[in-house]
C-alpha cells in the first residue's frame, strides 16, 4: 500500500526550465525525505524535513514540508541535465520504516 | 567510510532455487533494513534491525524469505523456492541514532537486481 503520492509520474524538461514535484498524504508523518535515485542504483537522501512548514534549499532545490505536514514539495530552479533521475518522497511516522512514495521520473534535455 | 556495499549486483536465478543476497553498512551504523523495489515503484519496506535484533517485519515477507544480522554487522536476506514475482531490485539501507529513526537518513546501497526465469 502505498501511502504517499507523488505527481507528475513522469516528467520531461528542457534545461534551464523549473518545475515542481508533489508528494501527497493523507496521513501525518513525523518527518518526510527526499531522495533521487538514478538507473540501477541506490536512492541518494537529499533532504530531510520534520517541521511542519518547513522550508529548505539545496542549491537550486527548494523542499517545503505541508503545514500539516501532509505534503511535500520539492521545486528546480534552471534544471540541468544532472537533475535528471526518480525523485522518491518518503515519509516515516512513529515507526521504525519509510513509506516511499511512487516516485516522478525527471528528464532534463540539453 | 565506504558507504553501504551489497553483494551481487545481479543475480539470475531459476526458479524454485534458493537465493542469497549480503549487506555489509557503514561500520558505525547500528540500524540495518531491507527494501525491495520493482520496476516504477518506490521502495517497499522487508524488515529493520537494530544491531543484531530483527525488531520489525513487513508483512511482504513470506515464509520464503528469511533475513539474519548475526554481529550486528553484515546482514544477510534469502530467499527460499525463488517464484517469478520475487523479481525485483533488493535494495539495503543502515542508519544510527538512538531516537526515533524517521529522523535520520537513510545510506542506501547500490542493490541487488534480482532476475527469476
Amino acid at each position: 500500500t502505498q501511502l504517499l503520492e507523488q505527481s507528475p509520474q513522469f516528467l520531461s524538461i528542457q534545461e534551464g526550465e523549473n518545475l515542481t514535484v508533489y508528494c501527497n498524504s493523507s496521513s501525518v508523518f513525523s518527518s518526510l525525505q527526499w531522495y533521487r535515485q538514478e538507473p540501477g542504483e541506490g536512492p541518494v537522501l537529499l533532504v530531510t524535513v520534520v517541521t511542519g512548514g518547513e522550508v529548505k534549499k539545496l542549491k537550486r532545490l527548494t523542499f517545503q514540508f505541508g503545514d500539516a505536514r501532509k505534503d511535500s514539495s520539492l521545486h528546480i530552479t534552471a534544471a540541468q541535465p544532472g537533475d535528471t533521475g526518480l525523485y522518491l518522497c518518503a515519509g516515516s511516522n512513529t515507526g521504525n520504516q519509510f513509506y516511499f512514495g511512487t516516485g516522478t521520473s525527471l528528464t532534463v534535455i540539453p | 567510510d565506504t558507504g553501504v556495499s551489497q553483494n551481487p549486483r545481479h543475480k539470475i536465478t531459476k526458479r524454485g532455487q534458493n537465493v542469497t543476497f549480503r549487506c555489509d553498512p557503514i561500520s558505525e551504523h547500528n540500524r540495518l533494513y531491507w527494501y525491495r523495489q520493482t520496476l516504477g515503484q518506490g521502495p517497499e519496506f522487508l524488515t529493520y534491525f537494530q544491531n543484531e535484533a530483527q525488531l520489525e517485519k513487513s508483512r511482504l515477507l513470506s515464509d520464503r524469505f528469511s533475513a539474519e544480522r548475526p554481529k550486528g554487522s553484515f546482514s544477510t536476506l534469502e530467499i527460499q523456492r525463488t517464484e517469478q514475482g520475487d523479481s525485483a531490485m533488493y535494495l539495503c539501507a543502515s542508519n544510527t541514532g538512538t531516537g526515533a529513526p524517521g529522523r535520520y537518513g537513510y545510506t542506501f546501497g547500490s542493490g541487488t537486481r534480482l532476475t527469476v526465469v
